[in-house]
């Protein structure tokens, strides 16, 4: 059975630097093909993906918030972890992990396919 | 911030056929599958299609997807009452070194 549960702050100040951490599993991080994206849903928004990594450790950034993410992932843990710096109110939403099914290799870059497994979501909100 | 673009929302009676459309570009849309998913009132989202038009297990036959061009869309066949829900299209983007997109969701209301 795939579970994936995120966990994390549910308040943080402007300004500060939030650590989100993705513990999958029923399948493993170091699974050829497979791997986990973030994606953040605003209070009555849209779904914005964030980013992603894969077995190999290729990784890949929204390009509005490239210069704040950081993602990770620790196999031995089966966890995965995002970093964004200088919080902001707008950052307020819930944030969602998700396993992504496998990528597709064209003309050198990754494609990923469909996000088959999600998490519950975590709330966080930005507020002084 | 959605790159793809999808009517607010949409509508039906109990039985009845909803499309929902999804328009994009020759980047994202136009070069790779598309993906939807289903997102029910305080839940989190769950895949409904895959690779365009396809069905992960457990999804009924009701939902079908099609892709032409830079659009695709999602058909809810015999529309049911627990089909009200938000539903989103996404692709990757091949622009600005590859990146998600997803749609600006749809909210489907049964009548």
């Amino acid at each position: 059975q795939v579970t994936l549960k995120e966990s994390g702050p549910v308040l943080v100040k402007p300004t500060e630097t939030l650590t989100l951490t993705c513990t999958v599993s029923g399948f493993s991080l170091s699974n050829a093909r497979l791997g986990v994206t973030w994606i953040r849903q605003p209070p009555g928004k849209a779904l914005e993906w964030l980013a992603h990594i894969f077995s190999n450790d290729e990784k890949s950034y929204s390009t509005s918030l490239k210069s704040r993410l950081t993602i990770s992932k620790d196999t031995s843990k089966s966890q995965v972890v995002l970093t964004m710096t200088n919080m902001d109110p707008v950052d307020t939403a819930t944030y969602y992990c998700a396993r992504i099914a496998g990528y597709d290799y064209v003309w050198g870059s990754y494609r990923p396919r469909e996000f088959d497994y999600w998490g519950q979501g975590t709330l966080v909100t930005v507020s002084s | 911030q959605s790159v793809l673009t999808q009517p607010p929302s949409a509508s039906g009676t109990p039985g009845q056929r909803v499309t929902i459309s999804c328009s994009g570009s020759s980047s994202n849309i136009g070069s790779n599958s598309v993906n939807w998913y289903q997102q029910l009132p305080g839940t989190a989202p769950k895949l409904l299609i895959y690779s365009s038009n396809q069905r992960p297990s457990g999804v009924p036959d009701r939902f079908s997807g099609s892709k032409s061009g830079t659009s695709a869309s999602l058909a809810i066949s015999g529309l049911q009452s627990e089909d009200e829900a938000d539903y989103y299209c996404a692709a990757w983007d091949d622009s600005l070194n590859g990146r998600g997109v997803f749609g600006t969701g749809t909210k489907v209301t049964v009548l």
